[in-house]
């Protein structure tokens, strides 16, 4: 079963509304979450790297204010697209690493998000 | 810098032959994972195979099999047997290793397979 719960999985929305994803390990603590952006028929693209109690380090040219991470328990991280535009629209992917960080990353099943 | 070249962007084969699919990476890293995802149109990823950097034994696993290749810094995956229900995209992908861990993963572009019935 689903080890990382991503919420939700498809969001369409107007121009200009912010949307929430949210990235939810279900039976592991995860220090360290990963957020990515995959355009279509393209790869995926790191965006940030979500720390709990700490500010997420965003990857070159991807606005922090414009996408905002949160990361406020070890089972929760969130990202936040302020002011959503149709260049937005876009696979979101989430990913997390256990505490041990033994075991792979597991990723979330995505969300998939549509800007009218 | 970390780079990985996936050099087939799409590859069609009938099904039941064997197709292999292409990965070279790049990395000034000494310890590092190598991985390959499968991305089904619904477009969850699907984890394959996760290589540590010291271990370059060959992996089989089922129908799929792994050849890690230091020395040319490859990392090819094969499907023997193909069946209809592997068409999807495949991503190779690398991260540094450490401590241990597996830190943010720098995917290739991907090859789109096609199994053709």
């Amino acid at each position: 079963g689903a080890v990382v719960s991503q919420h939700p999985s498809r969001v369409i929305c107007k121009s200009g509304t912010s949307v929430k994803i949210e990235c939810r390990s279900l039976d592991f603590q995860a220090t360290t979450m990963f957020w990515y952006r995959q355009f279509p028929k393209q790869s995926l693209m790191l965006m940030a790297t979500s720390n709990e109690g700490s500010k997420a380090t965003y990857e070159q040219g991807v606005e922090k204010d414009k996408f905002l991470i949160n990361h406020a328990s070890l089972t929760l991280s969130t990202l936040t697209v302020t002011s959503a535009h149709p260049e937005d629209s876009s696979f979101y992917i989430c990913s997390a690493r256990d505490t041990s960080g033994y075991q792979p990353q597991h990723f979330g099943d995505g969300t998939r998000l549509s800007i009218l | 810098a970390q780079k990985v070249t996936q050099a087939q962007t799409e590859i069609s084969v009938v099904e039941k032959e064997d197709v292999t699919l292409d990965c070279v990476y790049e990395t000034r890293d000494t310890t590092y994972y190598l991985f390959w995802y499968k991305q089904p149109p619904s477009g969850e990823l699907v984890f394959l195979i996760r290589r540590n950097s010291f271990d370059e034994q060959n992996e089989i696993s089922g129908r799929y099999s792994w050849n890690f290749q230091k020395s040319t810094s490859s990392f090819n995956f094969t499907i023997t047997a193909s069946q209809v229900v592997d068409s999807a995209v495949y991503f190779c992908a690398l991260s540094e290793a450490g401590r241990n861990r597996d830190d943010k993963i720098i995917f290739g572009k991907g090859t789109r397979l096609h199994i053709l019935p």
